[in-house]
């Protein structure tokens, strides 16, 4: 099993450019998250899913749309991005809470993005 | 959910016990804590979590206390590569959302 994957590992935008950000994971796993995290903190979620067809909002959900059209997989897209998105993108998996106690989430590499 | 408190960082010498404690003083009935970890750069790796009980699996142990307003985590023999940013978290499931707050975490040294 690969586990959760990150497309891209780095990538590097202009103010205003879009971009998607692609999780998949193997597992076949009804929860999927995503994080980012900044400098010196913890991870914030961004967005999150239940289940295919299902997103909802975390944290720090503006600036950001997600889709969960397959079950495997979660795209994370910016439309416009700005500065303030640059950061470390994170994307996550985890049984449902029916299946498991929630709480095991297996974590993707991260996505390492810059926007000038 | 709960906030947790935990301390910025820590030392351990290696092959000893490190010993990770973390607040919750807030924490309800229904939450359980969980500990995680992220070595540099890399995405977090869960440990262990637990309800009221101690827990224990082959990385680590959890010591919950009674009032379950406290707790710690112990990793029996601390080695190089258990250096890493350990995060205590306090959730329970709701249909209001996942809002995990992971804070910021120990970071914890272990010397050789």
């Amino acid at each position: 099993n690969a586990g959760v994957t990150q497309t891209p590992k780095f990538r590097v935008l202009k103010t205003g450019q879009s971009m998607t950000l692609l999780c998949a994971q193997d597992m076949n796993h009804e929860y999927m998250y995503w994080y980012r995290q900044d400098p010196g903190m913890g991870l914030r979620l961004i967005h999150y899913s239940v289940g295919e067809g299902t997103t909802a909002k975390g944290e720090v959900p503006d600036g950001y749309n997600v889709s969960r059209l397959k079950k495997q997989n979660f795209l994370l897209g910016l439309e416009s991005a700005a500065p303030s998105q640059t950061s470390v993108y994170f994307c996550a998996s985890s049984y449902s809470f029916e299946e498991r106690e929630w709480g095991e989430q297996y974590f993707g590499p991260g996505t390492r993005l810059t926007v000038t | 959910d709960a906030k947790t408190t935990q301390p910025t960082s820590m030392d351990c010498a290696e092959g000893r016990a490190a010993n990770l404690p973390c607040n919750h003083s807030t924490i309800s009935g229904n939450e359980y804590v969980y500990w995680y970890r992220q070595i540099h750069s890399q995405g977090p790796q869960y440990i262990i979590h637990g309800l009221k009980n101690n827990e224990t699996n082959e990385m680590a142990s959890l010591i919950i206390t009674e009032d379950r307003k406290s707790s710690t985590l112990i990793l029996p023999h601390a080695t190089l590569r258990d250096t890493a940013v350990y995060y205590c978290i306090v959730r329970a499931y709701n249909t209001g959302g996942f809002k995990t707050i992971f804070g910021a975490g120990t970071r914890l040294f272990v010397k050789a």
